[in-house]
């Protein structure tokens, strides 16, 4: 019964790759997050998806690309993986958004070689 | 733009003291605080929040947390920490629903 899920839990991958994420929540929130959480821990968010429309899309690199085909999956695909791209991505859902509980996921652990 | 302070990097408690962890934020319209905790390799947990009314708001765990709107601060507080509580610990606020987190507090709590 986990609420927020992703996979993969771990992704080791070469420089140049193109590899995604997958994130569902099974609380039917109508909204979805991605954060990106470097080595120091700093935690900063991506994008968010409202009913599958982008409401929020922070300053992040092209190859960064969000798809939401339905409001309970939120995937996030990355091109041309680079070094810096190293880090742990969480999905967030909530219901609603100002001032509501966002439910993390457990996290994807990326290292780029 | 809103922007978070934590002001200590890491805190190092041994078990059953207090432990009181610094947050201040910078706002120039109305907030939404939270407290959020990330057990080793896990994803985030919200302790509490503030969205109104009492300044003092309880949380998950013995937690709580007083929102200070003159000192632009929102601490969280617990009055007897154990060793499960040792964690990475931040503050975040809201504007437009999504969260801007601070750099976090690493809380060890030693035997």
């Amino acid at each position: 019964d986990t609420a927020v899920s992703q996979t993969p839990k771990y992704l080791v991958t070469q420089m140049g790759n193109d590899k995604s994420i997958k994130c569902e929540q099974n609380l039917g929130h109508d909204t979805m997050y991605w954060y990106k959480q470097d080595s120091k821990k700093f935690l900063k968010i991506m994008f968010s998806y409202n009913n599958k429309e982008l409401i929020i899309n922070e300053t992040v690199p092209n190859r960064f690309s969000p798809k939401s085909p339905d409001k309970a999956h939120l995937n996030l695909h990355i091109n041309s993986l680079e070094l810096g791209d190293s880090a742990v991505y969480f999905c967030a859902s909530s219901q609603g958004r100002v001032g509501e509980t966002q439910y993390f996921g457990p996290g994807t652990r990326l290292l780029v070689l | 733009a809103q922007s978070v302070t934590q002001l200590d990097s890491q805190v190092p408690v041994f078990e059953e003291a207090p432990v009181e962890l610094r947050c201040n934020y910078s706002s120039s319209v109305s907030v939404y605080l939270f407290w959020y905790v990330q057990y080793p390799n896990q994803g985030l947990q919200l302790l509490l929040k503030y969205l109104s009314g009492s300044t003092l708001v309880k949380g998950i765990n013995g937690f709580e947390a007083e929102f200070n709107k003159s000192q632009t601060s929102f601490h969280l507080r617990k009055p007897s920490v154990h060793i499960s509580d040792t964690a990475e610990y931040f503050c975040a606020v809201s504007p437009g629903g999504k969260l801007i987190f601070g750099q976090g507090t690493e809380l060890s709590v030693k035997p």
